[in-house]
C-alpha cells in the first residue's frame, strides 16, 4: 500500500502570498487531518476532515482552512503569509480517526520570507 | 497552556541500556495516548499506544508504563539501539466531535551511542 503522499515538499513563499498545499492519504483511510510542527512546538493540529467534512478544528486563525474531496485527498490553504507560518505542515491519514494510529506524510517544509 | 508535557528535550543513552522517555498531561479527560517517533525529514510514525483501563503495553523492546493517577505516562526501551535515536512524541486523545484527535508533546531528542 502506498504511504501518505504530500506535495510539495519544500515551498518557499513571500509575506502576504497565499499557498496551497496536498495530502494524499492511504487508500481506503477517509479521516485526514493536518498539523503543523514549528522548532520546540511539538505539533499543533489544524483540522480533521472525515468524509469531505470538517469534524474538528484546532486553534488556529481563519487564514488556515483546509477541504477534502470524495477521493478523500485533502488540500489545506494559507492566506496572507506571515513570517511566524514558516514551519513543516504534516498530513495524517487513518481509516476512521477512532483512536486509531495516525499514518503520517513526510510533510511540506514551508518557508516565508 | 500545554496538555501534553514531555519536559526533557533531550536524551543520551549508551547503546544497550534502557531509555526512559517520560511524558505528563493535565487533562483527566485523555483516555487513550500514543507514542510516535519522528526521524528527520520524515513524518512522524506510530510506536506503541496504550488505553487508559491498561497501565502497561508491550511490544518488542518497547514498554508503554500508565499511571493514571500521577497523570503521567513512560516509555522504555530496552535495549536502546543506535537506530532508536530520533524524536519521541507523546500524544494523548480523548473523542472530539466523533473523532480522537490527539495532543501531541513538544518531543523528546533521543540519542543513543555506540
Amino acid at each position: 500500500k502506498a504511504g501518505v503522499t504530500q506535495t510539495p515538499r519544500y515551498l518557499i513563499k513571500t509575506r502576504g502570498q497565499q499557498v496551497t498545499l496536498s495530502c494524499s492519504p492511504i487508500s481506503g483511510h477517509r479521516s485526514v487531518s493536518w498539523y503543523q510542527q514549528t522548532p520546540g512546538q511539538g505539533l499543533q493540529f489544524l483540522f480533521e476532515y472525515f468524509s469531505e467534512t470538517q469534524r474538528n478544528k484546532g486553534n488556529f486563525p481563519g487564514r488556515f482552512s483546509g477541504r477534502q474531496f470524495s477521493n478523500s485527498r485533502s488540500e489545506m490553504n494559507v492566506s496572507t503569509l506571515e513570517l511566524g507560518d514558516s514551519a513543516l505542515y504534516l498530513c495524517a491519514s487513518s481509516l476512521a480517526g477512532i483512536n486509531e494510529k495516525l499514518f503520517f506524510g513526510s510533510g511540506t517544509q514551508l518557508s516565508v520570507l | 497552556d500545554q496538555q501534553v508535557k514531555q519536559n526533557s528535550p533531550s536524551l543520551s543513552v549508551q547503546e544497550g541500556r534502557i531509555s526512559i522517555l517520560n511524558c505528563d498531561y493535565t487533562n483527566s479527560m485523555f483516555d487513550y495516548f500514543l507514542w510516535y517517533k519522528k526521524y528527520p525529514a520524515e513524518g512522524p510514525t506510530f510506536l506503541i499506544s496504550i488505553s487508559s483501563i491498561k497501565d502497561k503495553n508491550e511490544d518488542g523492546r518497547f514498554t508503554v508504563f500508565l499511571n493514571k493517577s500521577a497523570k503521567h505516562l513512560s516509555l522504555h526501551i530496552v535495549p536502546s539501539q543506535p537506530g532508536d535515536s530520533a524524536v519521541y512524541f507523546c500524544a494523548a486523545s480523548v473523542a472530539s466531535g466523533g473523532s480522537y484527535i490527539p495532543t501531541f508533546g513538544r518531543g523528546t531528542s533521543l540519542i543513543v551511542h555506540p
